[in-house]
């Protein structure tokens, strides 16, 4: 089965500063897509940033980026000019391509904190 | 430690059928919520409950109903299905806001 690991529980950074979130996952398919979910505290789950496994380009979405490394089975997501509004939890996520699998797999999450 | 289990993976409806998605955690968390996945647009909280006997709405409860008896089980019910409830449901849990949470892989609920 697939897993999703997010190994930092707490991250701060200071305003305006730059921080990554690591995650690996392991998995046996070459097809799949991966995410990364933002969790304010009004417990919404916000979509950041999505990847295609196919793709070698990183994904970008203003402030965010992705650092894929599909061999090394790692999925970091990088803030830029961090806002205090960027503090929540962060969910890395994995879901299969197969059609059939609707199934996602999601990390414990990293609860980021900003630090005016 | 099974985590957060969610059953069916699959399930068809027609319209105005009803159905319960069952979510059961063993990790005695006080916090469970309910979300549908939106194509494009993350996953909105249907309902959540911070303790058993304590539930409340979230983003997009109407047509549905949870409940909260024990602190394993938050069943989410589907009452008269509709096609604009065809989604992919998630449960999870976490012991706190803030800390560490748990998905179930999800439900996908097609209505016709």
């Amino acid at each position: 089965a697939q897993t999703v690991t997010q190994s930092q529980p707490e991250m701060s950074v200071q305003e305006a500063e730059t921080v990554t979130l690591s995650c690996t996952y392991d998995t046996s398919e070459s097809d799949y897509y991966l995410f990364w979910y933002k969790q304010p505290p009004s417990r919404q789950m916000i979509l950041v940033i999505r990847q295609e496994a196919y793709k070698q380009q990183n994904a970008t979405e203003n402030r965010f980026s992705v650092n894929f490394q599909k061999a090394a089975k790692s999925f970091s997501l990088k803030i830029s000019d961090s806002q205090l509004g960027d503090a929540a939890m962060y969910f890395c996520a994995y879901r299969s391509g197969r059609n059939t699998g609707n199934q996602f797999y999601f990390g414990t999450g990293t609860s980021l904190t900003v630090i005016p | 430690n099974a985590g957060v289990t969610q059953t069916p993976k699959f399930r068809i409806l027609k319209i105005g059928q009803s159905m319960t998605l069952q979510c059961t955690q063993d990790m005695n968390h006080n916090y469970m919520y309910w979300y549908r996945q939106d194509p494009g647009m993350g996953l909105k909280l249907i309902y959540y409950s911070v303790g058993a006997g304590i539930t409340d709405k979230g983003e997009v409860p109407n047509g549905y109903n949870v409940s909260r008896s024990t602190t394993e089980d938050f069943p989410l019910r589907l009452e008269l299905a509709a096609p604009s409830q065809t989604s992919v449901y998630f449960c999870a849990s976490s012991y706190a806001p803030g800390r560490k949470a748990f998905f179930g892989q999800g439900t996908r609920l097609t209505v016709v």
